[in-house]
């Protein structure tokens, strides 16, 4: 059974502090993405990957960066956690070579708090 | 700029009868629209796609409509059960450079009565 991980389901913080949000996934897809998800607003993406060391930029961007430094592992990094960034963090992987790109595997989320 | 799902954020439907979810887009350049269902506690999963060249797809117990004319997208369930509370996201994919994305909706929760 396929399956994408990541490494909390809750997490609180502080605002200031550093956070690291992991995720792997088990399907040697080259392509993982990291949304946030907030009420009203849907899924919105940050960041993604479509190979390892590499990175784009989503609709969202600003103050989060990634890391990929193995195939099944994609990392979302807030660099210094802001009260607006407490919201649910979705990990998603797919693979293009399969021709449907757009069908994503997710993981359960995270639910951030930044207090 | 793109847009996707336009449609009401919660749907009430009778547990037996067809549930029919809509959706709206604005980007006529998406070569897939796509269905997501999010159960309480965990990620989206896939559900259904429909190739932007087609007007309708079936799988099991739900279709898809697919109108480009008025750019309407729906997901027609049949039967509706229990099991298909959960909050239906329609999404859209879209190339850029030479990756793609998805552009998800806002999302349409769906209720069951008994």
């Amino acid at each position: 059974d396929v399956k994408v991980t990541q490494s909390s389901r809750y997490l609180v913080k502080r605002t200031g502090e550093k956070v690291f949000l992991e995720c792997v996934q088990d399907m040697d897809h080259e392509n993982m993405f990291w949304y946030r998800q907030d009420p009203g607003l849907g899924l919105r993406l940050i960041y993604f990957s479509y190979d390892v060391k590499m990175k784009e930029k989503g609709d969202i961007p600003e103050g989060y960066s990634v890391s990929r430094e193995k195939k099944e592992r994609f990392s979302l990094i807030l660099e210094s956690a802001s009260t607006n960034q407490t919201s649910m963090y979705l990990c998603a992987s797919s693979s293009p070579l399969s021709g449907r790109f757009h069908e994503q595997f997710f993981g359960p989320g995270t639910r951030l708090t930044v207090l | 700029g793109e847009s996707v799902g336009l449609h009401l954020p919660t749907l009430s439907v009778q547990e037996g009868d067809n549930s029919i979810i809509n959706c709206a887009y604005s980007n006529s350049a998406s070569d897939y629209f796509i269905w997501y269902k999010q159960e309480s506690g965990k990620g989206p999963q896939f559900i259904i796609d429909i190739r932007s060249n087609m007007d309708k797809r079936q799988g099991q117990r739900v279709t898809v409509l697919l109108n480009k004319t008025v750019k309407h997208l729906s997901l027609q369930i049949a039967a509706t059960q229990p099991g298909d509370s959960a909050v239906y996201f329609c999404a859209e994919n879209i190339w850029y450079s030479s990756a793609s994305k998805i552009i998800f909706g806002s999302g349409t929760r769906l209720s069951i009565r008994p």
